[in-house]
C-alpha cells in the first residue's frame, strides 16, 4: 500500500539550514513533491523531483532523494522567519491505467523558525 | 479564472444536515480532485474527476458523500446526514492534464465545514 511519513516538528534558528525528512513505501512512485501551507493559505507546490533524480535544487531548496531507502528530504538554506509554515511531502504512485494522478500526501512537519 | 475557488470558505452546520461545497477549477483544467485535511487523517484523496467522469472515488469516506462535475469545471461535493466527524477543511485541486503524475495540481483556499 501506500504510505508516507514525516516527522511532525522542526525547531530551527533564522539562519541555520532547515532538513525535514519523509520515507515513503510504494517503490512504483514517479514523482515525489514538497508542498508548503501557511497559516490559513492554501497549498502551495514547492518543487518535485521525478524518482530517476538523486537530487535538484532550486534557489534556497535542495531535495535529496535515496531510492533505494525510500527516502526523501527537503534541505532550506539560509531559514528565514517566512519559511515558517507546515510542509508536506507527498506522491504519486506509478503512471498506468489505474493511475489518476492523485496525491497521497505525508502527515506534514511544521516547521518552526526563530528569530 | 485566475485560480481555484471554493465556495463557501466557511460553513457551520447542524448534524444530520446535508452541505454542498463548490470548487471553480482552473479555466481549461481536465483533471480536478477532492481532498480533505483533518487533525485525526491529515490530507487525504477523496475522488478525482477526468472530465465529468469520476473514474477514481477510492477516497470517499462513506456513501454519504458524492461528487459531480458539470461541463468539465464546476464541481460540487454533497455530504449527506453530516456527522461530526466530517468536520475538517475540504480542499480541491484541479490540473491541466488528466491522470498524469507529475502535472502539477494547483489548490484552492478550501471550505472549512464546522459540524456541530
Amino acid at each position: 500500500g501506500e504510505d508516507v511519513e514525516q516527522s511532525l516538528f522542526l525547531s530551527v534558528r533564522e539562519g541555520d539550514s532547515s532538513v525535514i525528512n519523509c520515507t515513503y513505501t510504494d517503490s512504483s512512485s514517479t514523482y515525489l513533491y514538497w508542498y508548503k501551507q501557511e497559516p490559513g493559505a492554501g497549498l502551495q507546490l514547492l518543487t518535485y523531483i521525478f524518482s530517476n533524480m538523486d537530487m535538484k535544487q532550486d534557489q534556497r531548496l535542495t531535495v535529496l532523494l535515496n531510492k533505494k531507502d525510500k527516502h526523501l528530504s527537503l534541505r532550506i538554506a539560509d531559514t528565514q522567519t517566512g519559511d515558517s509554515a507546515i510542509y508536506f511531502c507527498a506522491e504519486t504512485p506509478a503512471y498506468g491505467s489505474s493511475n489518476t494522478g492523485k496525491l497521497i500526501f505525508g502527515q506534514g512537519t511544521t516547521l518552526q523558525v526563530k528569530p | 479564472g485566475a485560480g481555484v475557488s471554493q465556495s463557501p470558505s466557511n460553513k457551520v452546520t447542524e448534524k444530520g444536515k446535508d452541505v454542498e461545497l463548490r470548487c471553480d477549477p482552473i479555466s481549461g483544467h481536465t483533471a480536478l480532485y477532492w481532498y480533505r485535511q483533518s487533525l485525526g487523517q491529515g490530507l487525504e484523496f477523496l475522488i478525482y474527476f477526468q472530465g465529468n467522469s469520476a473514474p477514481d472515488k477510492s477516497g470517499l469516506p462513506s456513501d454519504r458523500f458524492s461528487a459531480e462535475r458539470t461541463g468539465g469545471s464546476v464541481s460540487t461535493l454533497t455530504i449527506q446526514r453530516t456527522q461530526q466527524e466530517d468536520s475538517a477543511v475540504y480542499l480541491c485541486a484541479s490540473s491541466l492534464l488528466a491522470g498524469v503524475p507529475g502535472d502539477t495540481q494547483y489548490f484552492g483556499p478550501g471550505t472549512r465545514l464546522t459540524v456541530l
